[in-house]
């Protein structure tokens, strides 16, 4: 099973969107609406900010929002603020066998 | 307030075995599953296999198999990864990860993390 194609990385100046995209096949992304965001700065653990494709875990700020569309997930951030400067995975339930795959991974850069 | 804690760093050699701990505090242990996460430097994430401690059954992802052993103690709601016959590329932060159910597809809470380093 090979990881979940990402942008290396995406830039944006505070204030702005900016988009991750997250592609798979229709065995993971495309078969299933389980596709979770995960947040990641440096030397720290992953942080939980998007799962089940759109929904927020408690705390996340609502200008992280998630979508899918066919073998592709999204993961936008609105109003870019310098925290969200970090490392982005996105990952996949892939079926029984394969269980989940992670994504490659974007970095965030805010300028 | 859930919290995964795990063991410290360590530094093997190739060809050794480490286990590594992950105790949780907070919620039910038996109610959720566990999963181990590793990455290595400057790399992504790659999962390594999950247990389900309330029916003790683990599984690993494919590249891990006959490897890699996750158990786990519900008398002190620590789980456990143990990945053998290690070598250089099995160097990396090795964390611990909750999903809430059987059938939740995402991690909602992460242990802080342990670095096992392979060297001679």
């Amino acid at each position: 099973q090979s990881a979940l194609t990402q942008p290396r990385s995406v830039s944006g100046s505070p204030g702005q969107s900016v988009t991750i995209s997250c592609t798979g096949t229709s065995s993971d992304v495309g078969g299933y609406n389980y596709v979770s965001w995960y947040q990641q700065h440096p030397g720290k653990a992953p942080k939980l900010m998007i799962y089940d494709v759109s929904k927020r875990p408690s705390g996340v700020p609502d200008r992280f929002s998630g979508s899918k569309s066919g073998n592709t997930a999204s993961l936008t951030i609105s109003g870019l603020q310098a925290e969200d400067e970090a490392d982005y995975y996105c990952c996949s339930y892939a079926g029984s066998y394969t269980f989940v795959v992670f994504g490659t991974g974007t970095k965030v850069t805010v300028l | 307030q859930v919290q995964l804690v795990q063991s410290g760093a360590e530094v093997k050699k190739p060809g050794s075995s480490v286990k590594v701990s992950c105790k949780a505090s907070g919620g039910t242990f038996s109610s959720y599953t566990i999963s181990w996460v590793r990455q290595a430097p400057g790399q992504g994430l790659e999962w390594m296999g999950r247990i389900i401690p309330i029916l003790g059954i683990a599984n690993y992802a494919q590249k891990f198999q006959g490897r890699v052993t996750i158990t786990a103690d519900k008398s002190t709601s620590t789980a456990y990864m143990e990945l053998s016959s290690l070598r250089s590329e099995d160097t990396a932060v090795y964390y611990c990860a909750r999903m809430t159910t059987v059938v939740n597809y995402y991690f909602d809470y992460w242990g802080q993390g342990t670095l096992v380093t392979v060297s001679s």
